[in-house]
C-alpha cells in the first residue's frame, strides 16, 4: 500500500526558513517523479514544485523559484522541500504528491499524503 | 489565480446526478493536455477519482466519470451518495506558465 506522510511544518516568522520532509512507503521511490502541492486557508489547491525520479530535474512554480528548493533521498525514501525567504501569502497545508512515472510530465499525481500545516506569522 | 474555472458549489439529492464543469483555454485543456479530477475531505489526503479525461483508478466506483471537449471537462456523479460531500478540483498543466494547474474547486452537498 502507498503511503505519503509529511513532516516539518510549523510557525515561522516572515524572512525565515523552513524544511519539510515527506516519506514514502508502498513502491520503489526512486522509480517515481514526487511534486509538492499546498493550499492556503480557504484556498484552492497550488502545485509548488516537482522533481523527477533520478532527482536531477526539479521543476517550480513562479511563487516558488529563488526561494523554494525541492530535492529527495532516494536511499532514505524522502523528499524535502526547503523553504526561505517565507512569505505570509505561503501559510498554507503543503502535500506530498506521487506521480505516475519517473520523469515530470503533464500528467496526474495518483497519491497524496495528508499535509502538513505552514504558519507564516509575527 | 486559477486558470481553470469550476463552478463554486453545485448540490443534489440522494441518488441524483450532478456535473461539474472545468473551463480552460488555449494553453491547458484547449491543447494536447489531459484533465484529471480529484476529491478533497477538508484535513485528508486529496484522492485521485479520474485521470486522463476519463479513466477511473482501481478502486473508484463507476458512479464517477469524465470527460473532455474543446478547452472544457466535466466531472459526473451518478446515484450521489452522502460520502461523496467533498470538495472537487480539476486538474491539467499549462504550457504559457509551464505549470501544472487546478481548477478553483466546487463544493458539492448532499441535501
Amino acid at each position: 500500500e502507498v503511503e505519503l506522510m509529511e513532516s516539518g511544518g510549523g510557525l515561522v516568522q516572515p524572512g525565515g526558513s523552513l524544511r519539510l520532509s515527506c516519506v514514502a512507503s508502498g513502491f520503489p521511490f526512486s522509480s517515481y517523479a514526487m511534486t509538492w502541492v499546498r493550499q492556503a486557508p480557504g484556498k484552492g489547491l497550488e502545485w509548488v514544485s516537482g522533481i523527477s525520479g533520478s532527482g536531477i530535474g526539479t521543476y517550480y512554480a513562479d511563487s516558488a523559484k529563488g526561494r523554494f528548493s525541492i530535492s529527495r533521498d532516494n536511499s532514505k525514501k524522502t523528499l524535502y522541500l526547503q523553504m526561505n525567504s517565507l512569505r505570509l501569502e505561503d501559510a498554507a497545508v503543503y502535500y506530498c504528491a506521487k506521480g505516475p512515472r519517473a520523469i515530470v510530465a503533464a500528467e496526474h499525481f495518483d497519491y497524496w499524503g495528508p499535509g502538513t500545516l505552514v504558519v507564516v506569522s509575527s | 489565480q486559477s486558470v481553470l474555472t469550476q463552478p463554486p458549489s453545485v448540490s443534489g439529492a440522494p441518488g441524483q446526478r450532478v456535473t461539474i464543469s472545468c473551463t480552460g483555454g488555449s494553453s491547458n485543456i484547449g491543447t494536447v493536455y489531459d484533465v484529471h479530477w480529484y476529491q478533497h475531505l477538508p484535513g485528508t489526503a486529496p484522492k485521485l477519482l479520474i485521470y486522463g479525461n476519463s479513466n477511473r483508478p482501481s478502486g473508484v466506483p463507476d458512479r464517477f466519470s469524465g470527460s473532455k471537449s474543446g478547452a472544457s471537462a466535466s466531472l459526473a456523479i451518478t446515484g450521489l451518495q452522502a460520502e461523496d460531500e467533498a470538495d472537487y478540483y480539476c486538474q491539467s498543466y499549462d504550457s504559457s506558465l509551464s505549470a501544472y494547474v487546478f481548477g478553483t474547486g466546487t463544493k458539492v452537498t448532499v441535501l
